[in-house]
């Protein structure tokens, strides 16, 4: 089976706080997205990587930025964290190329606090 | 650019009742659409996918959805609802495989006894 781990179900911090959320999928996958899920809004893609060292800006980067310096991991950052990034954190990936699939595995997610 | 309109956040089905969520999308291309659901507390799941090959699609736990072109939608149903089956639902469109998914708002299924 496929899976994609998260390092923190939840996760409290303060304003202003670098916060560093950690993903890691087992299944060799080229692809790796973070969103974020907010009520009534769905998922928001707000980066992704196609390969190691690669990021690509999603909908709402804003605040945010990735590192991928491995293929199995990719990280999210919150710079500088604030109480509009309270969400839950969501992890993906997925298989590279042009086959049939491009069906995403997710993590359990992060739900994070910013008080 | 694309983007996906699930029809109500909340449904309520009675168990044994049809489960019918609506989605409809935006797409300049043929599209990839997925549904997707999220039981309390977890990650998404995929239920069916719809990748160009047969409109009427079957799914796990007994989730169907037909695709349909001239209406751009991809309605998801189960013919009798069971308890489980409350969780919440996502339509999603990708261009390409291999490509980033648009989410739609998702509807929340609560299935009453």
């Amino acid at each position: 089976d496929v899976k994609v781990t998260q390092s923190s179900r939840y996760l409290v911090k303060r304003t202003g706080e670098k916060v560093f959320l950690e993903c890691v999928q087992d299944m060799d996958h080229e692809n790796m997205f973070w969103y974020r899920q907010d009520p009534g809004l769905g998922l928001r893609l707000i980066y992704f990587s196609y390969d190691v060292k690669m990021k690509e800006k999603g909908d709402i980067p804003e605040g945010y930025s990735v590192s991928r310096e491995k293929k199995e991991r990719f990280s999210l950052i919150l710079e500088s964290a604030s109480t509009n990034q309270t969400s839950m954190y969501l992890c993906a990936s997925s298989f590279g190329g042009e086959g049939e699939s491009n069906e995403q595995f997710f993590g359990p997610g992060t739900r994070l606090t910013v008080l | 650019a694309q983007s996906v309109t699930q029809l109500g956040s909340h449904v309520s089905v009675s168990e044994g009742a049809l489960v019918l969520l609506r989605c409809n999308y935006s797409s300049s291309v043929p599209p990839y659409l997925f549904w997707y659901v999220q039981y309390p507390n977890q990650g998404l799941q995929l239920l069916l996918k719809y990748t160009s090959a047969a409109t009427l699609v079957k799914g796990i736990n007994g989730f169907e959805a037909e695709f349909k072109k001239s209406e751009t939608s991809f309605h998801l149903t189960k013919p009798s609802a069971h308890m489980s089956d409350a969780a919440e639902y996502f339509c999603a469109v990708s261009k390409a495989a291999g490509n980033k998914l648009t989410f739609g708002g998702g509807t929340r299924v609560l299935v009453k006894p």
